[in-house]
């Protein structure tokens, strides 16, 4: 079975640019996160998807940050303008339902850096 | 206050020790506990999930569970240099949507 894909898997950009991340879920999940890691901290959740309407958002920086999983499959994070805080591992994971939410299968995540 | 505390490390033991592993937490309402293990630079794998105050063995992991005095542990016996890694507690509140809340973790090396 074919884990959760994300990619790229390294992005550097400058402040205020635009940065998006892809993220392809185990097939036949239905719930996808959008995780936030700083360096030295756990994962923070940004955004949950079922399917493909939100559950969750309620930590997602909306003025910069947006995601979208419009067929129900993989989804992409995007941050427009970055700052330099942004700089982080955005983790994707999937899950088989929201009662499976404890066993959460995670991407190898994308390395942002913003200077 | 943090909902989760987790002792960031590092850790630093000898092969074939037994480690041990501890997050408090302040809301009572999490009620399922999980314990993800991450490689560096890879994402968080799932080790062990429980939800009843207790022990909970798997292999050379043992969770355990102290929901009057909300704390939770991992153990590792026979600790190889295979299990250095970041360890990383998370919780679920009940009602909550199912959103893991994740401590700090801490970062754990087994030395030959």
């Amino acid at each position: 079975e074919a884990g959760v894909a994300q990619s790229p898997r390294y992005k550097i950009i400058e402040k205020r640019q635009s940065v998006a991340f892809w993220c392809n879920p185990i097939s036949g999940h239905a719930t996808l996160y959008w995780y936030q890691q700083i360096l030295g901290q756990g994962p923070k959740l940004l955004i949950q998807f079922q399917n493909n309407g939100v559950v969750d958002d309620s930590q997602l920086p909306k003025d910069r940050f947006s995601a979208e999983r419009l067929k129900g499959v993989d989804s992409t994070l995007k941050i427009q303008p970055a700052k330099l805080e942004d700089s982080a591992v955005y983790l994707c994971a999937s899950s088989q339902g929201s009662r499976g939410a404890y066993e959460q299968y995670f991407g190898p995540g994308t390395r942002l850096t913003v200077t | 206050q943090k909902e989760v505390e987790q002792d960031p490390g590092p850790l630093s033991v000898p092969e074939g020790a037994i480690v041990s592993l501890n997050c408090t937490y302040s809301n009572s309402a999490f009620q399922y506990f999980m314990w993800y293990r991450q490689y560096s630079r890879k994402g968080p794998e799932l080790l062990m999930y429980t939800y009843s105050s207790g022990n909970k063995e798997d292999g050379r992991f043992t969770a355990q569970v102290d929901k009057s005095s909300k704390y939770i542990s991992l153990f590792i016996r026979d600790s190889q240099p295979s299990d250095s890694a970041t360890y990383l507690c998370a919780m679920i509140l009940t009602g909550g949507g199912n959103k893991l809340t994740f401590g700090t973790g801490t970062q754990l090396k087994v030395e030959l």
